[in-house]
């Protein structure tokens, strides 16, 4: 248990269906992120959210839309995905102050596309 | 933007021989940090190194900031197969952004 919940942890869908990622954090941090992690491929950061703002956004496909409605909760909102978004996808958060924490990682989502 | 590399990607050994993962940051970092992920599982936080030149360690794993607080290094001695997995730095700011490397796989054959 590391203080970062994500549902759900596993997900199928079509190309042509509307689903949402969910995160959840516990730990009173300030920024959450999503990374998307494909097989065998490093990190990617796709958005990070300080404060509820998004200050990041890597040049990501808008068939991905992010939502953070406040600092404890982080949405990724899927539609008209494609077989190449297979991937686990990642929510973490930290603390961003004056001095860096460690960021919690929650188990991900395993997204698969057909 | 600041950018982290790492390298390499891929690195495959042979169970008792030695490896390092290498990470360098564009920008000079407040500090920097290891991850750990295991095969099937997420990325979890390993050690912290603020310092100019510090070194740090756990067990069989040695850890180096550099003097310029722009790259980094992970050292682990003897490797195990118990230690597969992906390894990943992260640099962070003194305002508490974190910025991930793209990791190194280590596969280690018994």
């Amino acid at each position: 248990e590391t203080g970062v919940t994500q549902t759900p942890r596993h997900l199928v869908m079509g190309m042509t269906n509307k689903k949402s990622l969910k995160c959840e954090q516990h730990l009173g941090h300030n920024a959450m992120y999503w990374y998307k992690q494909s097989a065998k491929k490093p990190l990617e950061l796709m958005f990070v959210y300080s404060l509820e703002e998004r200050v990041e956004n890597n040049s990501v496909p808008s068939r991905f839309s992010p939502e953070c409605p406040n600092s404890s909760h982080l949405f990724l909102h899927l539609h008209t995905l494609q077989p190449e978004d297979s991937a686990l996808y990642l929510c973490a958060s930290s603390q961003m102050s004056t001095g860096v924490t460690e960021a919690f990682f929650g188990q991900g989502t395993r997204l698969t596309v057909v | 933007g600041q950018q982290v590399m790492q390298i390499p990607q891929y690195q495959h050994v042979q169970e008792g021989e030695d490896f390092t993962t290498y990470c360098n940051s564009s920008t000079t970092l407040s500090n920097i940090q290891w991850y750990k992920q295991r095969p099937g599982g997420h990325p979890v936080f390993l050690i912290q190194l603020v310092k100019s030149g510090e070194v740090k360690k756990q067990k069989r794993l040695t850890f180096q900031f550099g003097e310029a607080k722009k790259n980094s290094s992970l050292h682990i001695t003897a490797t195990q197969t118990t230690d597969v997995g992906t390894y990943f730095c992260a640099g962070g700011t003194s305002y508490g952004k974190l910025t991930f490397g793209q990791g190194t796989i280590l596969t280690v054959h018994p």
